[in-house]
């Protein structure tokens, strides 16, 4: 059974800093990895998805990496933002469950 | 394009009672997923819908219960509430099963007294 965990549970920094969210999976047979962002009491935003193929996506301030084989991602966020602060969740397909981990809940000071 | 829409947003019911939550996908999505999200347990995955078929299923008891519809709108039921059952319940859709990226719905908030 794949298991996903996140490190760290949660993040305070000041407005302006670069951080890194990371994620590891155990099962590294994994077809692509799905970033999201959870506002409190609010649905899942999806923020990347990298394919297995891929080693990076990247969509404004936002980076996501992969490493099948040490099963590893990492969430790059620059220049961090209020508006930023939020729980983020990697999630990762596997045998069409998908498998979330316990988020990083991300707090942004101004 | 529309994103995925669930409904109710809220729900009060007492132990006891039966619920059912809606799940309308992304159009052109013919994929729909449940979750269940606790902050004890975190996400967990309820079951997975495709043609009208449940392709997947979680570790939940049977009194959690789905169906997919022709238009790939989806249902979720609850039968005798539990205490426990209070959750947020999220929907996500995608084009085909397994492994496309998946979109979520703001999810249902029920509250079991």
């Amino acid at each position: 059974k794949q298991e996903v965990t996140q490190i760290p549970a949660a993040l305070s920094v000041p407005e302006g800093e670069n951080l890194v969210l990371n994620c590891s999976f155990t099962d590294s047979a994994i077809y692509n990895l799905q970033w999201f962002r959870q506002d409190p009491g609010k649905g899942l935003t999806s923020l990347l998805l990298i394919q297995s193929s891929q080693r990076e996506q990247t969509s404004g301030r936002l980076n996501a990496s992969l490493d099948k084989s040490s099963g590893r991602s990492t969430l790059y966020i620059a220049a961090s933002q209020p508006g930023d602060s939020a729980t983020y969740l990697c999630a990762v397909p596997n045998f069409n469950k998908f498998y979330f981990g316990s988020g990083t809940k991300l707090n942004v000071k101004p | 394009k529309a994103g995925v829409t669930q409904t109710p947003r809220y729900l009060i019911k007492t132990r006891g009672q039966q619920v059912t939550l809606s799940c309308s996908p992304i159009s052109g999505h013919r994929s729909v997923s449940w979750y269940q999200q606790t902050p004890g347990q975190g996400l967990q995955f309820l079951f997975e819908y495709f043609s009208e078929t449940q392709r997947n299923k979680g570790n939940f008891p049977g009194r959690f219960s789905g169906r997919q519809f022709s238009n790939s709108r989806s249902e979720m039921n609850v039968s005798t509430l539990e205490l426990g059952d209070s959750a947020l319940y999220l929907c996500a859709s995608s084009l085909v099963p397994g492994y496309n990226e998946q979109f979520f719905g703001p999810g249902t908030r029920l509250t079991v007294l």
